[in-house]
């Protein structure tokens, strides 16, 4: 079962920062947040992953809340090439291997 | 470097036929999954191998999926016989692992399965 909830979908203007939120609130205290976008007709994408700490590269940033019940992944000027769907995911341990679990996505629209 | 391969990127079949599918996944990954994606969901995990050992398998629907991974480097998926909710894509994926931090997973473009 899926451990995240993100709204089914969002629009953004070309230019401006797109803010994805994630709730996770029954993460575990070794549970990395991960985030996936998918373009139509490719595999998933890595954007970004973290514990606890804010993590920023070169793609994102993302902004996990203290309590670690909820994330959100900031594309800082986002693109018409950034329309995808984007996936919050956590990664927990299982039988001594790491087991990503998807939920539904946010189908994230830039809009010119 | 190379990503994860896989083939064929299409496939159509009539319910009742069977499929494979392949996929190599990225030198030296030992990590290797297949996810099943439908139309507007997000992908779900069938069977993760650790080298050529299953780790997890509990959402195969072993009466007519199987999955092997020779020698921990490729691996093929199979469906005997296929049903029509079977269509979807089927994408693989690999990791390597580089301590807790480090690790993330690489897909492959998938392929897209359509059953008549």
């Amino acid at each position: 079962d899926a451990k995240t909830t993100q709204p089914p979908s969002m629009d953004c203007a070309e230019g401006r920062a797109a803010n994805l939120p994630c709730n996770h609130s029954t993460i575990s205290g070794n549970e990395y947040v991960y985030w996936y976008r998918q373009i139509h007709s490719q595999g998933p994408q890595y954007i970004i992953h973290g514990l606890k700490n804010n993590e920023t590269n070169e793609m994102a940033s993302l902004i996990i809340t203290e309590d670690r019940k909820s994330s959100t992944l900031i594309l800082p000027h986002a693109t018409l090439r950034d329309t995808a769907v984007y996936y919050c995911i956590v990664r927990v341990v299982a039988s001594g291997t790491y087991k990503y679990i998807f939920g539904t996505g946010t189908r994230l629209k830039v809009l010119a | 470097e190379a990503g994860v391969a896989q083939s064929p990127r299409y496939k159509i079949i009539e319910k009742r036929q069977s499929v494979a599918f392949w996929c190599n996944p990225i030198s030296g990954h030992a990590t290797l999954y297949w996810y099943q994606q439908i139309l507007g969901q997000g992908p779900k995990l069938l069977i993760q191998f650790q080298n050529n050992g299953v780790v997890d398998d509990s959402q195969l629907p072993k009466d007519r999926f199987s999955a092997e991974r020779l020698k921990g480097v490729d691996s093929t998926l199979k469906i005997q016989p296929a049903k029509l909710e079977d269509s979807a894509v089927y994408l693989c994926a690999s990791s390597a692992y580089w301590g807790a931090r480090g690790e993330k997973l690489f897909f492959g473009s998938g392929t897209q399965l359509s059953v008549l």
